[in-house]
């Protein structure tokens, strides 16, 4: 059974840069069958997709984050990352990470989430 | 990218009685490779994660109860949840994985009445 967790900062400060970890058990990030995607929810608010990373590194991300997003992945320690650069107040949110299955797009499994607060 | 909305916003069923939850897309989710909707619903119990209930708009995620049925093609779709349940009391969200950026519905609110 896949798990995720979430880890990384909880308070960043306006115009800094996010950066979460999200580290995988029970599978890998390099395998084909999987590939990995980070989802954001404001609080009291609905879900937005941010980006993906497919087995073989590549990436496809949101451009409603305006270019600041980069998602990358650490196959030594079955990790992927999220970096999310510039921040301010509207990227408050509980950050998500999730797997999605190769046979199709959905999102079969998720991390518990961890709140990260932007302060000025 | 495709909008997602949802109907009603929230809604109050009595226990053992029947929700439907309403989603449509602003293009159609209709894969032509495999005739499938890219169309999934997922639950979000109030500081959890979402939970994936149903994908390919009909097809139901292992180990999710037969009373809830995903219906719908093209760009509308529908969640029922028969007989609910006090454990079904959650925000419900539509999403569409057929292009990206990948979207999702605002979510409905389901509650016991």
């Amino acid at each position: 059974q896949v798990q995720l967790q979430e880890s990384g900062p909880g308070l960043v400060k306006s115009s800094e840069t996010l950066s979460l970890t999200c580290t995988v058990s029970g599978g890998s990030v390099s395998s084909l069958d999987s590939k990995w995607t980070w989802v954001r929810q404001p609080p009291g608010k609905g879900l937005e997709w941010i980006g993906i990373i497919w087995p073989n590194a590549k990436t496809i991300y949101n451009t409603s984050l305006g270019g600041r997003v980069t998602i990358s992945r650490d196959t030594s320690n079955n990790q992927f990352s999220l970096s999310l650069s510039s921040v301010t107040a509207a990227d408050t949110a509980v950050y998500y990470c999730a797997r999605v299955p190769a046979s199709n797009e959905v999102l079969d499994r998720w991390g518990h989430g961890t709140l990260v607060t932007v302060s000025s | 990218d495709i909008v997602m909305t949802q109907s009603p916003a929230s809604l109050g069923v009595s226990l053992g009685g029947k929700a439907t939850i309403n989603c449509k897309s602003s293009q159609s989710v209709l894969y032509n490779l495999n005739n499938k909707n890219c169309l999934a619903w997922y639950q979000q119990k109030p500081g959890q994660a979402p939970r994936l209930l149903i994908y390919w708009a009909s097809y139901r995620e292992t180990g999710v109860p037969d009373r809830f049925t995903g219906s719908g093609s093209g760009t509308d779709f529908t969640l029922t949840i028969n007989s609910l349940q006090a454990e079904d009391v959650a925000v419900y969200y539509c999403h569409q994985y057929y292009i990206t950026p990948f979207t999702f519905g605002p979510g409905t609110k389901v509650d016991i009445k």
